[in-house]
């Protein structure tokens, strides 16, 4: 079964400041990997997504992330947050292939940055 | 706006009673998926259709809970005889096959 674990519950930073958010799945096969975001008071967004090729991945709001196959690992990073980034991170991974189905998400990080 | 709408936002309801939740996906999305999310958690996988078929049940589901996408188009999830335990937002994302889920805003239960 295929299982996600994202490194810390709650990231407190100051504007400027750069960010690293952790995540682990556990998962032999083929994957693809993805990074969601909700705001306060709004849905899920996609962030960015991995299916294949390069394993750097730009993504929305000048937020990026590496997917280490040997590692197991699709960190999020950004060079200098805002405060308009306070908001939950979740990760998420499913099967790879041209089908796929269901996510299993991390339990998620709450980012907040302060002015 | 034409993302996925959830009804109703809230709801209320008393233990022992019978809830039922909509979705209507994006349009021409032809994969469905339910999840339920409890505080301090991501979100969990109960269900999904691809048109109108239920391709995959989580465990989750216990035989309290269904769900159905008749004409393949908006989902209902009902949960009969609620317990404590059932107390969550339930999510509903779409999809076109092989692309990203789209989210709702989610319906929260909660139970008296």
């Amino acid at each position: 079964a295929q299982s996600v674990s994202q490194h810390n519950h709650h990231v407190i930073l100051s504007e400027a400041a750069s960010l690293e958010l952790g995540c682990n799945y556990s998962y032999g096969g083929t994957v693809n990997l993805f990074w969601y975001v909700q705001y306060p008071g709004q849905h899920l967004q996609l962030l960015l997504k991995y299916f294949s090729g390069d394993p750097l991945v730009k993504g929305i709001k000048g937020f990026e992330a590496e997917f280490i196959k040997s590692k197991f690992s699709f960190n999020l990073r950004k060079p200098s947050v805002q405060w308009s980034d306070t908001a939950e991170y979740f990760c998420a991974v499913n099967a790879g292939g041209t089908s796929y189905g269901k996510l299993t998400f991390g339990q998620g990080t709450i980012l907040t940055v302060h002015p | 706006d034409t993302g996925v709408s959830q009804n109703p936002r809230h709801k209320i309801t008393k233990r022992g009673q019978n809830v039922t939740f909509r979705c209507d996906p994006i349009s021409e999305h032809n994969r469905l998926y339910w999840y339920r999310q409890t505080l301090g958690q991501g979100p969990e996988f109960l269900t999904y259709f691809q048109n109108e078929a239920q391709l995959e049940k989580s465990r989750l589901l216990s035989d309290r809970f269904s769900a159905e996408r008749p004409k393949g188009s908006f989902s209902t999830l009902e949960i009969q005889r609620t317990e404590q335990g059932d107390s969550a937002m339930y999510l509903c994302a779409s999809s076109l096959l092989g692309d990203v889920q789209h989210f709702g805003d989610g319906t929260r239960l909660s139970i008296l």
